[in-house]
């Protein structure tokens, strides 16, 4: 099971902001960076943000991350239709059973 | 363009085998990390394991290990993953993914396969 903690659901109307936020330990997001992932229904996810705040060349500013202890956090401003999507964090776990992680995912309804 | 291609899923008998495949290019691939990672129908993704450029070191989650091996072929361009003693659990659409060469740590995947599903089932 996931061993990073999201929300089910967020959802807000076109135009307004979401966040949406990920709960981990210290062998998780504690000590490594966070990467976040964008999945459009009935496709492979899509990198949103890199290195806890990075965004990969094409993503536009109006996504954007953030990290503080053993949590992370994505903000979508100027929500679109488009957006409407299912979001997942993920970083590397550093315990015994070294392995990647990922959130519980997100949905993102825009009313 | 990059792009990263999986094949070999199927239906399987519990406790059979399967091998997945995953034909990449665009990209010098000897140079980057890969991983697999699964999504069982309609829940969120797991990640599966990675493996080195070079195929000295590997990583799996628990509850594959002992059962699944990825291995690589960089003169094929070529990632893959034996998936042996099949549980009706193992049922998911498994995706490799590229580890961004950019990326200071964490795991962070930047390219994607579109997937194959393996369906685990009597």
């Amino acid at each position: 099971q996931s061993v990073l903690t999201q929300p089910p659901s967020v959802s807000a109307a076109p135009g307004q902001k979401v966040t949406i936020s990920c709960s981990g330990s210290s062998s998780n997001i504690g000590n490594n960076y966070v990467s976040w992932y964008q999945q459009l229904p009935g496709t492979a996810p899509k990198l949103l943000i890199y290195d806890n705040n990075k965004r990969p060349s094409g993503i536009p500013d109006r996504f954007s991350g953030s990290k503080s202890g053993t949590s992370a956090t994505l903000g979508i401003t100027g929500l679109q239709t488009g957006d409407e999507a299912d979001y997942y964090c993920g970083t590397w776990d550093s315990s015994l059973s070294a392995e990647g992680v990922f959130g519980t995912g997100t949905k993102v309804t825009v009313l | 363009e990059v792009q990263l291609v999986e094949s070999g899923g199927g239906l399987v008998q519990p406790g059979g085998s399967l091998r997945l495949s995953c034909a990449a290019s665009g990209f010098t691939f000897s140079s980057y990390w890969m991983s697999w990672v699964r999504q069982a129908p309609g829940k969120g993704l797991e990640w599966v394991a990675n493996i080195k450029q070079d195929g000295s070191e590997k990583y799996y989650v628990d509850s594959v290990k002992g059962r699944f091996t990825i291995s690589r072929d960089n003169a094929k361009n070529s990632l893959y993953l034996q998936m042996n003693s099949l549980r009706a659990e193992d049922t998911a659409v498994y995706y490799c993914a590229r580890e961004g060469i950019f990326c200071s740590g964490g795991s962070c995947l930047d390219y994607w396969g579109q997937g194959t599903l393996v369906t685990v089932s009597s």
